[in-house]
């Protein structure tokens, strides 16, 4: 395991329907982030898990938005009802307690 | 103050150059500073940690002034390859916990033959 892998790459799906992106996290790491970057912006968060469980949510992250972690290994992030505002690339990252973020190579996600 | 604020640039360099670029953060008690490097359309990658003494990694030198709360960036000797976006981040002024990190807009670097 070299380091973070995020699944699909690209996603193209028009409006209205569901998507769901997929983040295997590098072994070791005991937490998982979800960032969301759009054009021109850094990154920003979205949610992080701590093992399975899920410690918080940003108030970006609507309620068309649902992520898991089971077993605190891979995550998942599930967008339903997408909307054109949420095209963007999504970014996985994982670390140890007290150490930096590395992030995976992201989905980029084109609502239509 | 917005929490985490870079010139966006572009700063258009020449080859051989030194370049560099300073990221204000508005948490007086943020204890860990990165630099990331983006090239287009790829994820953020770790360029080096930012410690309270400074740090130097070949070419590129990081420092922290936390009384005016700026971390820096120097480049020497700048190459064709460091055309990029460098990002800073900062913990403890958004979410993600102690370990979260948030993040600058980016200032996009562009070395010139």
């Amino acid at each position: 395991d070299t380091g973070v892998s995020q699944d699909p790459r690209h996603k193209i799906t028009k409006r209205g329907q569901n998507v769901t992106f997929r983040c295997d996290p590098i072994s070791e790491h005991n937490r998982l982030y979800w960032y969301r970057q759009t054009l021109g912006q850094g990154p920003e968060f979205l949610t992080y898990f701590q093992n399975e469980a899920q410690l918080e949510k940003s108030r970006l992250l609507s309620d068309r938005f649902s992520a898991e972690r089971p077993k605190g290994s891979f995550s998942t992030l599930e967008i339903q009802r997408t909307e054109q505002g949420d095209s963007a690339m999504y970014l996985c990252a994982s670390s140890f307690t007290n150490s930096p973020l590395h992030f995976g190579n992201g989905t980029r996600l084109t609502v239509t | 103050r917005k929490e985490v604020e870079q010139d966006p640039g572009p700063f258009n360099v020449p080859e051989g150059a030194t370049v560099a670029f300073n990221c204000t953060y508005s948490n007086s008690a943020s204890q860990s500073f990165f630099w990331y490097r983006q090239d287009c359309r790829k994820e953020p990658k770790l360029l080096m940690s930012v410690y309270s003494s400074g740090n130097e990694d070949g070419r590129f030198t990081a420092q922290l002034n936390r009384a005016s709360q700026y971390i820096s960036l120097l480049i020497r000797d700048s190459k064709l390859s460091d055309s990029a976006t460098y990002l800073c981040a900062v913990n403890g002024v958004g979410g993600g916990g102690a370990d979260g990190l948030t993040f600058g807009k980016g200032t996009h670097l562009i070395i010139q033959p």
